[in-house]
């Protein structure tokens, strides 16, 4: 059974289209996240939701807009694509337990160019 | 710079040896994690360490969390081509355990 699924694995469009990528976790979790990986593999979070509310923003244009319509899926939408989006993009879902631990469940990411 | 710097940037072992990557941060640590990256795939948690100093082991992995230096190193012994991948260490540095940062990872590559 798959814990954190994404849809699609890749995605090739062009510049100035808009799109979605999906995420859907089935471990009961309550946080979810949305991460960027760059061509160096520099990972760095873009969004965090916890039973639907975002909880973390950080400093990401605001292109980028997430939605959770329920809290197993956060979904990603991105308007007006750029080039620099191009990337691997990769959502995470965890349950809080105190004592910040915090363990992560990656997707599979999804790859997105931009042409 | 980064706030968290993992070294070396890569590594090429044969298999059967031991090696170490380490992981600094520039901030004082909450929490400690170390994850795996197998190419086109996402990240496999490996292990997390906690506040005060620690260490841990799961088959041929130790990591160890020094507070003194806010420093983690990630151990294996016996390397295997199942070992191969990007390690990726990320730390919690606001005690909440929902935003981690990650280092810029290490590439690691196991010799036959």
């Amino acid at each position: 059974d798959t814990a954190v699924s994404q849809t699609p694995k890749y995605l090739v469009t062009q510049m100035g289209n808009d799109k979605s990528i999906k995420c859907e976790q089935n471990l009961g979790h309550d946080t979810m996240y949305w991460y960027k990986q760059d061509s160096k593999k520099f990972l760095k979070i873009m969004f965090s939701y916890n039973n639907k509310e975002l909880i973390i923003n950080e400093t990401v244009p605001n292109r980028f807009s997430p939605k959770s319509p329920d809290k197993a899926h956060l979904n990603l939408h991105i308007n007006s694509l750029e080039l620099g989006d191009s990337a691997v993009y990769f959502c995470a879902s965890s349950q809080e337990r105190g004592l910040s631990y915090n363990e992560q469940f990656f997707g599979p990411g999804t790859r997105l160019t931009v042409l | 710079s980064q706030e968290l710097e993992q070294s070396p940037q890569s590594l090429i072992v044969q298999e059967g040896k031991n090696l170490t990557i380490n992981c600094t941060s520039s901030k004082t640590l909450y929490g400690l994690y170390w994850y795996k990256q197998k190419y086109g795939e996402g990240l496999i948690f490996l292990m997390m360490l906690q506040k005060g100093g620690e260490e841990k082991s799961h088959e041929k992995i130790t990591a160890k969390l020094d507070e003194k230096k806010q420093q983690s190193s990630l151990h294996i012994t016996a390397s295997q081509p199942s070992h191969a991948g990007i390690y990726l260490c990320g730390a919690d540095f606001t005690g909440g355990g929902n935003k981690l940062t990650f280092g810029t990872g290490t590439q690691l590559k196991v010799e036959l």
